[in-house]
């Protein structure tokens, strides 16, 4: 079973390029998430999706946007990446529809560099 | 403010115990997980606790009291391949999760 998977594993990107981290998810849960890790500080929410066709900003949402076109993908975009934006990003998800405290599931990150 | 604490680095023994704290402030509160995360790799779900007491898992134990926003994780008989980052997250009124930086744990022969 795959669980989650996210592309790519790692990316150095320049300053004011766009791009957009992949995150797949194969066990028909409702609910995604996008987290970024940085050292010394919690795992904090960037967006996240309830179910296929919402989405919702979490605690650091500036400079990020997402879709979820359907249940399985919700991919992660920075339009104009900018060095703070360094980071390791997981995505997640859970089988709550809404409310509730299920469970969240992680894929295994992307490590991005902006310089 | 929502504020998770605990602590940065643990240093234990092989075989030994170890209890590892965690103190919330959170705008509401939907229980709190623990999560595992070994180096480089993705967090993992050790336990759940919504209600006051303790949960024994194994090795592994998670106590819970809501009156003093604290809850504890406690891992028994270690073995090297605990050593990880435990990380404790408090679910709040909006049921998101709200994530401490997570404490270290080295564990030494």
């Amino acid at each position: 079973t795959a669980g989650i998977t996210q592309a790519p594993t790692s990316q150095i990107l320049a300053a004011g390029r766009s791009m957009t981290l992949r995150c797949t998810q194969d066990m028909r849960h409702n609910a995604m998430y996008w987290y970024r890790q940085d050292l010394g500080l919690g795992l904090r929410l960037i967006h996240y999706s309830n179910t296929a066709g919402t989405t919702g900003k979490g605690e650091v949402p500036d400079g990020y946007s997402v879709s979820r076109a359907n249940t399985d993908d919700f991919p992660l975009t920075l339009a104009s990446a900018v060095p703070s934006q360094t980071s390791v990003y997981f995505c997640a998800s859970s089988a709550t529809l809404a409310g509730g405290a299920d469970t969240q599931y992680f894929g295994p990150g992307t490590r991005l560099t902006v310089l | 403010g929502q504020n998770i604490d605990q602590p940065t680095e643990m240093t234990a023994t092989e075989g030994a115990i170890v209890q590892i704290n965690c103190t919330y402030q959170t705008s509401g509160f939907n229980g709190l997980f623990w999560y595992q995360q070994h180096a480089g790799e993705a967090p993992t779900f050790l336990s759940y606790n919504v209600l006051d007491g303790l949960e024994e898992k194994g090795r592994f134990s998670s106590f819970l009291s809501r009156s003093k926003g604290y809850s504890y994780l406690l891992l028994k008989e270690l073995q090297m391949k605990d050593s990880a980052s435990y990380l404790c997250a408090s679910v709040d009124s909006n049921y998101q999760l709200i994530w401490g930086a997570g404490t270290k744990l080295i564990i030494k022969p």
